[in-house]
């Protein structure tokens, strides 16, 4: 099955700086890519997610970058604010959700 | 709009005891899975299904039963609860062809002792 490796587990920045996730999956077959957000005591929510017929999308200050052949995906948050503290979760499938897999998630604190 | 609801949010069982635990959503989603989320582990998948009278494993089914006897809801049976179950479970749908995300409930705290 699919394994998908999160790195760092912890991320501490500056409130204003740039934020980078980034995950690794080991199935070439994946070709959908989400992010989560799950702030302290809620439920996960969706923030972006990609495809792999595209290489980069952005939203905002939020993006996401894929490169298929090096089997990786990373998240950019930049001028980071304190609202952006989470744990912040990368997947992987083929398709779409049905058996989506996880990452074991970062946990990004903003320093004021 | 309730979206999707679990119930209940917290359960403390003793080790040997079953329960279930309930999960319905008002979507329309065809797609409904649990996850269990531990400390340092991150979402893992436990059971899903993608309609009615169809169910899958996931990466951690042991100790677990589901069934989808309607589009609203899919239960979660622990049927001899152990100290190694104690976790937070999220259920968890999606609809539209393809799927794009994934709604979760709010979770349930689940404590066995």
């Amino acid at each position: 099955g699919e394994n998908v490796e999160q790195h760092p587990s912890t991320l501490s920045v500056q409130e204003g700086d740039s934020a980078v996730i980034k995950c690794t999956y080991s199935d070439s077959a994946s070709n959908y890519f989400p992010w989560y957000k799950q702030e302290l005591g809620k439920r996960p929510q969706l923030i972006i997610d990609i495809r792999s017929n595209v290489g980069e999308k952005k939203d905002q200050r939020i993006a996401v970058t894929l490169n298929k052949t090096a089997k990786h995906f990373s998240l950019h948050i930049t001028e980071t604010q304190p609202e952006d503290s989470a744990v912040y979760f990368c997947a992987a499938s083929i398709g779409g959700v049905d058996g989506l897999t996880f990452g074991k998630g970062t946990h990004l604190i903003i320093q004021p | 709009n309730a979206g999707v609801t679990q119930t209940p949010k917290f359960q403390v069982l003793k080790t040997g005891q079953s329960m279930t635990l309930q999960c319905a959503q008002d979507m329309n989603h065809e797609y409904m899975s649990w996850y269990r989320q531990d400390p340092g582990m991150g979402l893992r998948l436990i059971h899903y299904s993608v309609g009615a009278g169809i169910t899958d494993q996931g990466e951690v089914p042991n100790g677990y039963n589901v069934s989808r006897s309607t589009t609203e809801d899919f239960p979660l049976r622990l049927l001899s609860a152990a100290p190694s179950q104690t976790s937070v479970y999220f259920c968890a749908s999606g609809g539209g062809a393809p799927i794009r995300e994934l709604f979760f409930g709010e979770g349930s705290r689940l404590t066995v002792l």
